[in-house]
């Protein structure tokens, strides 16, 4: 099955600063690899995804780059603000189970 | 439109004890997962349903069980409940089968503990 690591597992930050999460995975097969934020009592929320055909994909102050010779992707949030705060997890498909495969995430924290 | 609703969003149980969960996916969604999350951890896959037939299956004892109603809607069963059971339940739904990577979109899961 797929395996996915995640780092670091927490993230404090200044407002307006730039923060970034990466992910390795073991499956060269995979070609889809989604972030959720999960806020506190609330289910993971699906954020931004990118499939391998590309190699980086924007959307407003989120963007993620996937590598896929090295087997890593990678979240970055610029001009961070405090309601980003939140525990963001990376994922890619275990294609055997027809299922995601989730990394550990990373509690984001942002400091006004 | 209404997301996936699961209900309900709190329980408490008695080791030993059965639950059944439930989910309703959002509207035009076929396929329904479920998967149990410990505190401090990333979700953990259960089971995956399309068009009402059991497509994926993860690593959880036969004391889970699951169903995907024609309304796609969808019920986990956990029987003879364990304190190690205790987890948040997330169902998410997607409009095709899981191998099409169709995105997953979770409810806010059920909180069971088990005392």
């Amino acid at each position: 099955g797929e395996n996915v690591e995640q780092h670091p597992s927490t993230l404090s930050v200044q407002e307006g600063d730039s923060a970034v999460i990466k992910c390795t995975y073991s499956d060269s097969a995979s070609n889809y690899f989604p972030w959720y934020k999960q806020e506190l009592g609330k289910g993971p929320q699906l954020i931004i995804d990118i499939r391998s055909n590309v190699g980086e994909k924007k959307d407003q102050r989120i963007a993620v780059t996937l590598n896929k010779t090295a087997k890593h992707f990678s979240l970055h949030i610029t001009e961070t603000q405090p309601e980003d705060s939140a525990v963001y997890f990376c994922a890619a498909p275990d294609t055997g189970r027809r299922a995601l495969t989730f990394g550990s995430g990373t509690r984001l924290q942002v400091q006004p | 439109d209404a997301g996936v609703t699961q209900s309900p969003t709190h329980l408490i149980k008695t080791r030993g004890q059965h639950v059944t969960l439930r989910c309703s996916p959002i509207s035009g969604h076929k396929s329904v997962s479920w998967y149990q999350q410990v505190l401090g951890q990333g979700p953990q896959f259960i089971f995956q349903y399309y068009e009402k037939e059991e497509r994926g299956r993860g690593n959880f004892p036969d004391r889970f069980s699951a169903r995907q109603f024609p309304n796609y809607s969808s019920e986990l069963n956990v029987n003879a409940l364990l304190l190690g059971d205790s987890a948040l339940y997330l169902c998410a739904s997607s409009f095709n089968d899981a191998r099409d990577n169709s995105p997953l979109h979770f409810g806010n899961g059920t909180r069971l503990t088990v005392t």
